[in-house]
């Protein structure tokens, strides 16, 4: 079935350093894809998004590319700070199911100074 | 602009006893979301809203049910609850059914003793 799989938590990185989070997708169609970012306390907001083959979705500094050949969608960001501490959930959307999400289960990241 | 609001923030029930969650999406959006986020399991997509009625559900058991009222509003009823039920509730709603985002309330954090 549909379904999306990331890199299990919690990564803990420091402040400037590099981040990726890992995410794959099982699809029988062509998924829209997702980051969604969901600060302590707060509900899940989108970061950012591709909906077709080859897009780069960006935002805030994160990045994810939409490789079909790997069915991947990995989140990278160049330098974390202390506030982008927070969980990261990847997702899928496929339209033929009406605008159901599949969600990974999410990885907390921490970012200490 | 008001986001999505989520009612109550938490609660507290015993086995057996029903809950019952309430969302009010974005103004002008007509679809809501139901999500079980339970630890370690990620989000799990419940039940699907739109002008009025249900378009779509999960893997989730009968006992799980809803309804979304004319002006957008929904509710969530969880029936005969069992301990495996505590979980954070999220509600999200979209402009239109075909829209790609989903813009996620704080939830309800529901604890089953």
């Amino acid at each position: 079935g549909d379904s999306v799989t990331q890199m299990e938590g919690p990564v803990t990185l420091s402040e400037e350093a590099f981040l990726t989070i890992n995410c794959t997708y099982t699809a029988t169609g062509y998924p829209s894809l997702f980051w969604y970012v969901q600060y302590p306390g707060e509900g899940l907001q989108l970061l950012l998004k591709a909906t077709k083959a080859d897009d780069k979705g960006s935002n805030k500094g994160f990045e994810a590319t939409y490789r079909k050949e790997t069915t991947s969608f990995h989140l990278e960001k160049g330098s974390v700070q202390v506030s982008d501490s927070a969980v990261y959930f990847c997702a899928l959307r496929l339209s033929n199911t009406g605008n159901q999400f599949y969600f990974g289960t999410g990885t907390s990241l921490t970012v200490i100074p | 602009e008001a986001g999505v609001t989520q009612s109550p923030t938490h609660l507290i029930k015993t086995r057996g006893q029903q809950a019952t969650l309430r969302c009010s999406p974005i103004s002008g959006h007509t679809s809501v979301y139901w999500y079980q986020q339970a630890l370690g399991l990620g989000l799990q997509f419940l039940l699907w809203y739109d002008e009025g009625e249900e378009r779509n559900r999960g893997n989730f058991p009968p006992r799980f049910s809803g309804r979304q009222f004319p002006n957008y509003s929904s509710e969530l009823n969880v029936n005969a609850l069992e301990l495996e039920d505590s979980a954070l509730y999220l509600c999200a709603s979209s402009l239109l059914w075909r829209s790609e985002t989903q813009y996620f309330g704080p939830g309800t954090r529901l604890l089953v003793l």
